[in-house]
């Protein structure tokens, strides 16, 4: 039974750098994409961003030109890197596992933005 | 992107009695490998996402059979054919034939 597990600082300031990291128990860590995904209040789910083992990455492009998403397959973790948030990047942020749907999903970080 | 579209976003329901929640998309789902790549979800308050189904009609392990997906191309439908009370949530389609992933907006279901 797969668990994801993430964490990461929960409180910005505009201009700063999110940063979370999720770690993958049990399961595969070879056969799937690693996605990171985000709910602002009200909203809509957005997805982020992917890895695989290999480090191959896609990325939404509306956020591209500020993510990163990178992995270290000896710790079977992954992590995203939004850089330059503001008040819109206000939102609840999942990492999950992705065969086609997202079939396992982390805990969820809430992470605000406010000077 | 794929624009996903569900309606209805509010959906008041009667325990014992069936609901039904349409998805469409703004372009077709059905691949060249003949798989359909649209998904339905389940938030319940203050959890993640609940992978129902998948590839229109395909239930998640563990998920009852009450929970019916069907639909082709780019017009979509969940039914639930007993509402519970557990049944209680947030129910988001979404595809994937293309990234980005999108979702929809969500149909909020309450009794």
């Amino acid at each position: 039974q797969v668990q994801l597990q993430q964490w990461g600082a929960g409180l910005l300031k505009p201009s700063e750098t999110l940063s979370l990291t999720c770690v993958v128990y049990g399961g595969s860590f070879s056969d799937y994409y690693w996605s990171w995904i985000r709910q602002p209040p009200g909203k809509r789910l957005e997805w982020i961003g992917e890895i695989n083992h290999s480090g191959g990455t896609n990325y939404n492009p509306s956020l591209k030109s500020r993510v990163t998403v990178s992995v270290d397959t000896s710790k079977r973790q992954f992590s995203l890197n939004l850089r330059s948030v503001t008040a819109a990047d206000t939102a609840v942020y999942y990492c999950g596992r992705r065969y086609g749907g997202f079939d396992s999903w982390g805990q969820g970080t809430p992470v605000t933005v406010s000077s | 992107e794929i624009v996903m579209t569900q309606t209805p976003l509010s959906l008041p329901v009667t325990p014992g009695q069936p609901a039904s929640i349409s998805c469409k998309s703004s372009q077709s789902l059905l691949h060249t490998d003949r798989k359909t790549y649209l998904y339905w979800y389940v938030q319940k308050s203050g959890h993640p996402p609940q992978l129902l189904m998948y590839e229109v009609s395909n239930r998640m392990s563990g998920v009852p059979d009450k929970f019916s997906g069907s639909g082709s191309g780019t017009d979509f439908t969940l039914k639930i054919s007993r509402v519970e009370a557990e049944d209680v949530g947030v129910y988001y389609c979404m595809q994937s034939i293309q990234l980005p992933p999108t979702f929809g907006q969500g149909t909020k279901v309450e009794i």
